[in-house]
């Protein structure tokens, strides 16, 4: 099993659209989670860290699921600039801390 | 000011060269990495360095070798290129390691097509 797991997509949606991603990691010891965007051929840039209690930025939130070992990204009222592949990322520790990246979520908003 | 640095931005090489990729990162921060992402968009974490001593060293062949000048630099040289190292790398930094909670901030990633 991969130590984080998304579903590649690609998600077409149209604007206006609500769409959700979840993301599923294998470490239970996994401490600080978080939400990344890579647009084509640039690189990874942060959109959201993921709290415990769930977190919100605009049109965006993103929710904990420890038990289950998810967590969920909400878009609503998807732009078509929110076109972009979305990488869930898991801090886990094995000696060190590291970053663990998903293979990312594509992301079509269709006018 | 470009935060996360790297150059070239475009190499491409034949096998068996040896290639050096550089990054610089002028935000104070501590902690630099190394990441490929390969044709499949993996993004895997090759090396870290904290205050220019290697922290994480993944399974990489020991064709492949970063140096630190100073905590502002990380570099990485590749020995004998192969067709399969042909990736985009980027360099990343952050400000502290230990704490886990740190965002990291990405170079805008070096293509290497090896040939």
């Amino acid at each position: 099993r991969k130590e984080v797991e998304q579903d590649p997509g690609p998600f077409n949606v149209p604007e206006g659209a609500t769409v959700a991603f979840n993301c599923t990691y294998s470490n239970s010891a996994s401490q600080s989670f978080f939400w990344y965007r890579q647009d084509c051929r640039k690189e990874p840039k942060l959109l959201m860290s993921v709290y415990s209690s769930g977190n919100e930025d605009g049109r965006f939130t993103a929710q904990l699921n420890r038990a289950s070992q998810y967590i969920s990204l909400l878009i609503r009222d998807s732009k078509l600039s929110d076109s972009a592949t979305y990488l869930c990322v898991v801090m886990g520790h094995s000696g060190t801390y590291k970053y663990i990246f998903g293979t990312g979520t594509r992301l079509k908003v269709l006018a | 000011d470009t935060a996360v640095s790297q150059t070239p931005k475009y190499l491409v090489t034949q096998m068996g060269n040896d290639k050096s990729i550089k990054c610089e990162q002028n935000l104070g921060h501590d902690t630099m990495y190394w990441y490929k992402q390969d044709s499949k968009k993996f993004l895997k974490i090759m090396f870290s360095y904290n205050n220019k001593e290697l922290i994480i060293n993944e399974t990489v062949p020991n064709r492949f070798s970063p140096k630190s000048p100073d905590k502002a630099h990380l570099n990485l040289h590749i020995n004998s290129l192969e067709l399969g190292d042909s990736a985009v790398y980027f360099c990343a930094s952050s400000q502290d390691l230990a704490g886990g909670t740190d965002t990291q901030y990405f170079g805008p990633g070096t293509r290497l097509t090896v040939l």
